[in-house]
């Protein structure tokens, strides 16, 4: 049972230039999370797609914006990236908005890097 | 406000006891989580524990939950090398968020 699969697993971006991240979710999960995860510190929300709806924001700015499609995977898409964007950037997908008992399943996540 | 709070670093011999800490802000956290992160990986969900719950213990993992102190702690015995990595507190809230938060981890260091 594949978990939750992430790509590009790298990237190098140059300042002003636009990115998209994709996510696919663990079987039977109908809920993706997307967290931003800077160098030393604990990853931060940005958005939770279900039902192929935002359903939360944390404090991004518009610049962030997703997509969630039919097959529940999804996109975290960045414009006008900036150099304070380079981190990791982790999907999470969950059964229900919730997560239920269980918590999150995360992905590997995706280095980007902006020059 | 949501805040969790964590110590950054520990350092244990192999084959002692860890324990990391944490504190949370919020009294109407519903769930509370303990996650590993691996150099150049996600994150693992190890444990977690219901905030009606004072205790659990899953083999070498233990999970204490002091609420009135808001104070939670993973303890793990016969440490190996291999549990070297960043270990994150979480906690999820009652109050209409679904979202959990996260500290800023602990990265354990284990040494022979």
């Amino acid at each position: 049972d594949a978990g939750v699969t992430q790509s590009p697993t790298h990237l190098i971006k140059t300042r002003g230039q636009q990115v998209t991240l994709r996510c696919s979710p663990k079987s039977g999960h109908d809920t993706v999370s997307w967290y931003q995860q800077a160098l030393g510190q604990g990853p931060q929300f940005i958005f939770q797609y279900y039902e192929e709806e935002e359903r939360q924001r944390g404090n991004f700015p518009d610049r962030f914006s997703g997509h969630q499609f039919p097959n529940y995977s999804s996109e975290l898409n960045v414009n006008a990236l900036l150099l304070g964007d380079s981190a990791l950037y982790l999907c999470a997908s969950s059964l229900n908005r919730d997560g239920s008992n269980y918590g999150y399943t995360f992905g590997s996540g995706t280095r980007l890097t902006v020059v | 406000g949501e805040d969790v709070e964590q110590s950054l670093f520990l350092s244990v011999r192999e084959g002692d006891s860890s324990v990391i800490n944490c504190t949370y802000t919020d009294s109407s956290s519903t769930y509370l989580y303990w996650y590993k992160q691996e150099p150049g990986a996600g994150l693992q969900l190890l444990t977690y524990i219901f905030s009606n719950m004072d205790m659990k213990q899953d083999q070498r993992l233990t999970v204490l939950l002091n609420k009135k102190d808001k104070h939670l702690s993973l303890r793990i015995a016969d440490t190996q090398t291999g549990d070297s990595a960043i270990y994150f507190c979480a906690e999820k809230f009652a109050g209409g968020s679904y979202i959990p938060t996260f500290g800023r981890g602990t990265s354990l260091i284990v040494h022979p």
